[in-house]
C-alpha cells in the first residue's frame, strides 16, 4: 500500500524552461510535506517544505503547491538549470503520537528522475 | 563537519555475518532516524530516536535489526546474520524537531550494504 506516489519516473526538460514534478498521497492525516533532491551516491538534500495550513510555498526558483482536496502536491522549478538534473523525492509526514513524544517519520514517494538538457 | 556523517560508505559482507553501521548526526539535533532505500525506490522508515530513547522501531524488518543511541548522539544500526535481501542503502537523518515542532530531516550520504 503506497501512501505517497510519484507517477512519473522520469522527466526531461530544456534548460530555462519550467520543470513540474507531481506527487499524490492517500493518507488524509499527512500534514507536512517535503521535497528532497538526490544526486547519485549522495543522501537526499532538503529542498522545500509546506505545511497543510498553506497551499503554496516559494523559495527562490522552487515553488511547492498543495491541493489538499485532491491530495496532490507539485514542485515547480523555474527556470530549470543543468545542475537541477537529479532524482526528486516527495515525502509526507504526520504526527504519530507515542507515549512520550510525537514521531515525525517520513513516507517517501518512489522518486522522479529529472534531466535538464542544455 | 556540519552535516550528518555515516560510516562506512560501502560495506560488503557474506551472508550470515553481522554488520554495524554508524551515524553521527548534526550537533544538537535531538531526533535521529534510520531509513532503508532499495534500488530504484524511495527511502523507507526503520526506526526513530529522540535523544537516547528509541521511541519507534515499527519499521525494522525483523529482530535481526537492532539500533541504539546510548548517549543521545552517535547511533549504530546493527544487522545480525545478514541475508541477501538486506542489501540496500541505509540512510541516517537528524532533525532539530522535538515535540510538535516541524523541522526538515537532514540526511547523510548513506551506507551501501551488499550481502554476497
Amino acid at each position: 500500500d503506497q501512501q505517497v506516489k510519484q507517477n512519473s519516473p522520469s522527466l526531461s526538460v530544456q534548460e530555462g524552461r519550467i520543470s513540474i514534478l507531481n506527487c499524490d498521497y492517500t493518507n488524509s492525516m499527512f500534514d507536512y510535506f517535503l521535497w528532497y533532491k538526490k544526486y547519485p551516491a549522495e543522501g537526499p538534500t532538503f529542498l522545500i517544505s509546506i505545511s497543510s495550513i498553506k497551499d503554496k510555498n516559494e523559495d527562490g526558483r522552487f515553488t511547492v503547491f498543495l491541493n489538499k482536496s485532491a491530495k496532490h502536491l507539485s514542485l515547480h522549478i523555474v527556470p530549470s538549470q543543468p545542475g537541477d538534473s537529479a532524482v526528486y523525492f516527495c515525502a509526507a509526514s504526520t504526527w504519530v503520537r507515542m507515549i512520550k513524544a510525537a514521531v515525525n517519520k517520513l513516507t517517501f514517494g518512489g522518486g522522479t528522475r529529472v534531466l535538464v538538457k542544455p | 563537519g556540519a552535516g550528518v556523517s555515516q560510516s562506512p560508505r560501502y560495506k560488503v559482507a557474506k551472508r550470515g555475518q553481522d554488520v554495524a553501521l554508524r551515524c553521527d548526526p548534526i550537533s544538537g539535533h535531538v531526533s535521529l532516524f534510520w531509513y532503508q532505500q532499495a534500488l530504484g525506490q524511495g527511502p523507507e522508515f526503520l526506526t526513530y530516536f529522540q535523544n537516547e530513547a528509541q521511541l519507534d522501531k515499527s519499521g525494522l524488518p525483523s529482530d535481526r535489526f537492532f539500533a541504539e543511541r546510548p548517549e543521545g548522539s552517535v547511533s549504530t544500526l546493527k544487522i545480525q546474520r545478514t541475508q541477501q535481501e538486506d542489501s540496500a542503502v541505509y540512510l541516517c537523518a537528524s532533525s532539530l524537531a522535538r515535540g510538535i515542532d516541524r523541522q526538515p530531516q537532514h540526511f547523510g550520504d548513506g551506507t551501501r550494504l551488499s550481502i554476497l
